[in-house]
């Protein structure tokens, strides 16, 4: 059964830093992988996911992250953390057409 | 297009009720699947529903059930409510495409 691991439960960074949320997954066949945005009382926004095409993939708000098969991690980043950023975040696995399978969240602050 | 929408926003029940939990899937959606986020966790998958019929489900016991209705849009019951029942409960709807979009979800409270 698929899985995934945020590394981090909680992250603080200062605006205008760089952002790195950290997430393994495991897997037995070739994951679609995703990563969502949680905002108070919002619901959750997909932020960007990856399908077997590039491995370096490109969300929205700056957001970006890389595949990275022999490490079983799909890291996200951002250049610049903005005040806006500040929210739950959530790495997730699907295999084909089973249900998103969740981790725990990585809540991220970000400092002015 | 108002996106996936749910009712009610919160809800205070007490042990033993019942509850029904309401759902409209983002025009287009003719698939809906429904997740339950206890405090300080990330969503659980509880169920799925096409063509009105529960296609996949998680690992709920039987107190959790559904119904999809032939404009698609979705009920979540749960009886015998338990206080571990609390948490905020999220549906997301789906096409062909299989790119899941959340509601902001229903915030039950079992007192």
């Amino acid at each position: 059964a698929q899985s995934v691991t945020q590394l981090d439960s909680h992250v603080s960074v200062s605006e205008g830093t760089p952002v790195l949320l950290r997430c393994n997954y495991s897997s037995s066949y070739s994951p679609s992988l995703f990563w969502y945005v949680q905002h108070p009382n919002k619901g959750l926004q997909l932020l960007l996911k990856y399908t077997s095409a590039a491995t370096l993939v490109k969300g929205i708000n700056g957001f970006e992250a890389e595949f990275k098969k022999s490490e079983t991690s799909f890291h996200l980043t951002k250049p610049s953390a903005h005040m806006s950023d500040a929210a739950e975040y959530f790495c997730v696995v699907s295999e084909g057409n089973t249900p998103l399978v969740f981790g725990k969240g990585t809540r991220l602050s970000v400092i002015a | 297009d108002a996106g996936v929408t749910q009712s009610p926003t919160h809800l205070i029940k007490t042990r033993g009720q019942q509850v029904t939990l309401r759902c409209s899937p983002k025009s287009g959606h003719d698939t809906v699947s429904w997740y339950q986020q206890a405090l300080g966790q990330g969503p659980q998958f509880i169920f799925q529903y096409y063509e009105e019929e529960e296609r996949q489900r998680g690992n709920f016991p039987d107190r959790f059930s559904g119904h999809q209705f032939p404009n698609y849009s979705s009920e979540l019951n749960v009886n015998a409510l338990l206080l571990g029942d609390s948490a905020l409960y999220l549906c997301a709807s789906s096409s062909v495409s299989n790119e899941q979009f959340f509601g902001p979800g229903t915030r039950l409270t079992v007192l």
